[in-house]
This record gives structure tokens, sequence and C-alpha cells, in this order.
């Protein structure tokens, strides 16, 4: 089963922060994070195991709830870089390391 | 190191014509995925495998066929394609262990007619 995002879509100005989130109905072993460009392939950004450890580069962070199996992404101070559709990934319990990703989020920032 | 390559990168067939996607990684990952990409939809997983000879179902299986039969090579067969087949078409690879995330190829862009 898929994972859920939301929103859906937002629209950005410069400098302004987001937050995606991503919930499964199921016990979580990793959420995965990706940003795709239009026209390319989806590159990795974080993994967060269950623990609920928080993790970060640059103004990207995320966290995770195991015991809600909830992810909320965290972009603070938008650059017109990270521009892109952000899709995450879950790895469930005795999944076999299969990764199934929602439906992803469309993130425009704009001047 | 070319990473996973997936070819050829446009294609356009037939309804009812057959086809195979080629992914191949030099990376010695064990874990092999494919993954088609609709608008609203995002990334659906196919069929992946967890190693040469062993491969499962994901989310939407039906109407491929993929083997293993070497760790590099993870072909995606279409037997008989269909309008609703038209997608992109992404291949990954990842290797054991936590905290390893997924290697995409850039790739196959499929319109049937």
């Amino acid at each position: 089963q898929q994972p859920v995002q939301s929103p859906q879509a937002v629209i950005l100005r410069e400098g302004e922060d987001a937050v995606i989130n991503c919930s499964s109905s199921k016990a979580l072993y990793s959420v995965h994070w990706y940003r795709q460009k239009h026209g390319e392939a989806p590159v990795f950004l974080m993994i967060l195991l269950k623990g609920g450890e928080q993790k970060g580069h640059d103004k990207i962070s995320a966290s995770f709830n195991e015991k809600k199996q909830q992810s909320s992404l965290y972009l603070t101070a938008s650059q017109l870089s990270y521009s892109g559709t952000y899709f995450c990934g879950t790895e469930i319990a005795g999944g076999y390391q299969k990764v199934t990703f929602g439906t992803g989020t469309k993130l425009q920032v704009i001047p | 190191n070319a990473g996973v390559t997936q070819t050829p990168k446009f294609q356009v067939l037939k309804t009812g014509q057959s086809m195979t996607l080629q992914c191949a990684q030099d990376m010695n990952h064990e874990y092999m995925s494919w993954y088609r990409q609709d608008p609203g939809m995002g990334l659906r997983l196919i069929h992946y495998s967890v190693g040469a000879g062993i491969t499962d179902q994901g989310e939407v299986p039906n109407g491929y066929n993929v083997s293993r039969s070497t760790t590099e090579d993870f072909p995606l067969r279409l037997l008989s394609a269909a309008p609703s087949q038209t997608s992109v078409y992404f291949c990954a690879s990842r290797t054991q262990g936590i905290n390893q995330p997924q290697h995409f190829g850039d790739g196959t862009r499929l319109s049937i007619l």
C-alpha cells in the first residue's frame, strides 16, 4: 500500500518554510525522502529509521514518529532550487527491503 | 562507474507488441526494483528482486514479467503491450543494510498506441 502524502502541491515564495507529511497504515521500518526535478530521476535526500530520529542537511530536515507511522520533511528558508516533486518511500517491517512510494508533493518556489 | 543504466530512453509501441526494458547496475547491489510513474500516481512498484534468481511482485505487477539471472541485470518484459502501460519506467537498485538509499536510472519513456 502506498503511503499517503500531504499536501499534494504547495507554492512558496523564496525564504518561506514548508512541511510535507507522509503517513502509513502499516508499521514502518524506515522512511526515505527523494526529490525529483521535471524530466529527471528521483534523487535521494535522506533516510530515517524507526526510533524517532530526526535528520537534516543544509536547510532540509525530517523527522519520523514511529508510534504514529508518520514522517515529516521540513524545508526552511526555501530556495528556487528546492522546486520539484518530493516523494516519501516507506519500508514496512518484514517487507524484505522493498520501498513503496507515495503519490508525491509538488513544490514550487517563486521569486 | 555508470550506476544504474536503463535502455532504451524512449520507445513507441503498438498495442499487442512485446518489448523488454533493460536495466543494468554495476554497483553489485543485491536489491533491484522496477517502478512506473504516471501523473498523480507517484511511483508505483511493479516487481522487485532481492538477489539473483529471486523476484517478487509489487503493487502493480499485472502485464509485466521479470527475471534476475545475474546480480547486474533486471529486465522488465511487456508480453502484449496495452495503452494503459504508457508510462515512465524507472529501475532502481540498493545494497543490503540499513540506511541504504535507492539509486535510480534515468528512466524509459514508453508510449503505446
